[in-house]
C-alpha cells in the first residue's frame, strides 16, 4: 500500500531562514503528491501539488519538486516568516491506493521566531 | 476552488450522549466523502469512506456502531459519535473530491473539535 514518511518536528527557525522539510513516499504507479498546511485551530489547506514526475508545485514562496527517482517531494522556502508557523503535511493520492484515498505523513510542526 | 464546510466547528458534550457532525460540499456534488480523525501531535487517520446512497466503508479498527455515517445526499454526509466518551475527544475532519473538477485534489473541511466531558 501507499505510505508517506516525513521528518518529525518541531522545526524552529528564525525569520528569513531557509526551510526544508523532507518527504519521501512509497507507492506503485504514478501518484499525485501534495503538501497541506494546518494553521493553529484550523483545518487543512492545500499548499501545493504535483501530479507527475519532475513537476514543481509552488505557492506563497513554497516549492516542492516531484522526484520519482528518489521518491521524494521535499518542501522548501527561501525565507520563512512568522506567519508560516503551522503544521505541514506531505500527502499522496493515486498509485495503488486509488485517487479517492489520501495518505498523509505524520506532519511537521514549523515554528518561526522573530 | 471547491469548498467543503463542517458544522459545528466546536462541540462539548457529556459522556454518554451522541453528537452529530455535518459535512457539506458547497459548490459541487460529491458521491464520496471521507472522514478523518486527528489525534494531538499525530497525523490524520482515515476513519471511513462515506458513499452516497450506500453503506460507508470503515477502516480497520474503527467501530461502525460507534461512528455512524450517513451520506443522504450528494452534498451532505454526517458523522454521529454515539455514546461518546472522553477518549472520543478529538479533531474530526471531512473531505471530498470533486469528480467534475478534473483533478485528484481532495478538499477538506475546517474540522470539528469534539470535547467529551
Amino acid at each position: 500500500g501507499n505510505s508517506v514518511t516525513q521528518m518529525e518536528g518541531p522545526v524552529t527557525l528564525s525569520e528569513e531562514a531557509f526551510l526544508t522539510i523532507n518527504c519521501t513516499y512509497t507507492a506503485t504507479g504514478y501518484p499525485s503528491l501534495f503538501w497541506y498546511v494546518q494553521y493553529p485551530g484550523e483545518g487543512l489547506q492545500l499548499l501545493l501539488k504535483a501530479t507527475k514526475a519532475d513537476d514543481k508545485g509552488s505557492n506563497k514562496g513554497f516549492e516542492a519538486t516531484y522526484r520519482k527517482e528518489t521518491t521524494s517531494f521535499h518542501l522548501e522556502k527561501g525565507s520563512v516568516q512568522v506567519s508560516d508557523s503551522a503544521v505541514y503535511f506531505c500527502a499522496l493520492s493515486g498509485g495503488s491506493g486509488g485517487y479517492q484515498k489520501v495518505t498523509f505523513g505524520i506532519g511537521t510542526k514549523l515554528q518561526v521566531i522573530p | 476552488g471547491a469548498v467543503v464546510s463542517q458544522h459545528p466547528s466546536r462541540v462539548i458534550c457529556k459522556s454518554g450522549t451522541s453528537v452529530k457532525i455535518e459535512c457539506r460540499s458547497l459548490d459541487f456534488q460529491a458521491t464520496t466523502m471521507f472522514w478523518y480523525r486527528q489525534f494531538p501531535k499525530k497525523s490524520l487517520m482515515l476513519m471511513a469512506t462515506s458513499n452516497e446512497g450506500s453503506k460507508a466503508t470503515y477502516e480497520q479498527g474503527v467501530e461502525k456502531d460507534k461512528f455512524l455515517i450517513n451520506h443522504a445526499s450528494l452534498t451532505l454526509s454526517t458523522l454521529t459519535v454515539t455514546s461518546a466518551h472522553p477518549e472520543d475527544s478529538s479533531f474530526y475532519i471531512c473531505s471530498a473530491r470533486d469528480p467534475g473538477g478534473g483533478t485528484t485534489e481532495q478538499y477538506f473541511g475546517p474540522g470539528t473539535r469534539l470535547t467529551v466531558t
